[in-house]
């Protein structure tokens, strides 16, 4: 079966790191590009950045630039997305997301989606 | 940055009825459009891109359309698992940002 499953809901305290992660499988995962996408609570989605498993090229959007890092382990075919000093502003749902081939970049298989609840 | 701006922000309709969603972007994507389904608890779904291709499965009550800075959406007989929120989505440019979404309510 081709899908992308992420860790699990997350905890932290402001100025916290922390690492979640997007595991693919059912198909070549060095092969398709790999985004995450933020949603904050009751709001819409926000387009993050997006890495190529195979050589990690990564862009990152001018709002997140800085604030996460983008990486992936081609190897055991899972992206990660990280932060070093995390806010409560950072609370949200991550979702990761596949672009599929064919020229068109749009995300045609998401991951479930990664709860990340920053509070004191 | 594109703008998205999705127009209106809660449709009212009921089943059965057409429900037509609007998506402007703040310059030209030509037709680099996608459109996704997001219901409570779930992650979005891809239902159009290229502006009017269908994504595999989605069934033909979905169709889009338009061009440079004008897109719609359109559900032509609404069934009951179609009440959602639908974001759009350009990717001409980056970043490849979304609409705010318009979130699709039984009248």
């Amino acid at each position: 079966e081709v899908q992308l499953v992420q860790s699990g809901a997350e905890v932290k305290k402001p100025g916290e790191s922390l690492k979640i992660s997007c595991e693919g499988s059912g198909y070549s995962f060095a092969s398709y590009w790999i985004g995450w996408v933020r949603q904050m609570p009751g709001k819409g989605l926000e387009w993050m950045g997006i890495i190529y498993p195979g050589d990690s090229d990564t862009r990152y959007s001018p709002s997140f630039q800085g604030q996460v890092t983008i990486s992936a382990d081609k190897s055991i075919s899972t992206a990660y997305l990280q932060w070093n000093t995390l806010k409560a502003s950072d609370t949200a749902m991550y979702y990761c997301a596949r672009i599929g081939l064919g020229g068109d970049w749009i995300f045609d298989l998401w991951g479930q989606g990664a709860l990340v609840t920053v509070s004191s | 940055e594109i703008v998205m701006t999705q127009s209106p922000a809660t449709l009212s309709v009921s089943a059965g009825d057409r429900a037509t969603l609007s998506c402007r972007a703040s310059q030209s994507v030509s037709s680099s459009l996608a459109w996704y389904q997001q219901k409570p608890g779930q992650a979005p779904r891809l239902l159009i891109y290229g502006a009017s291709t269908r994504a595999t499965g989605i069934p033909a009550r979905f169709s889009g359309s338009g061009s440079e800075t004008e897109f719609t959406l359109t559900i032509s007989s609404l069934q009951s698992e179609d009440f959602a929120v639908y974001y759009c989505q350009q990717y001409n440019d980056w970043p490849h940002t979304f609409g705010q979404g318009t979130k699709l309510e039984i009248k």
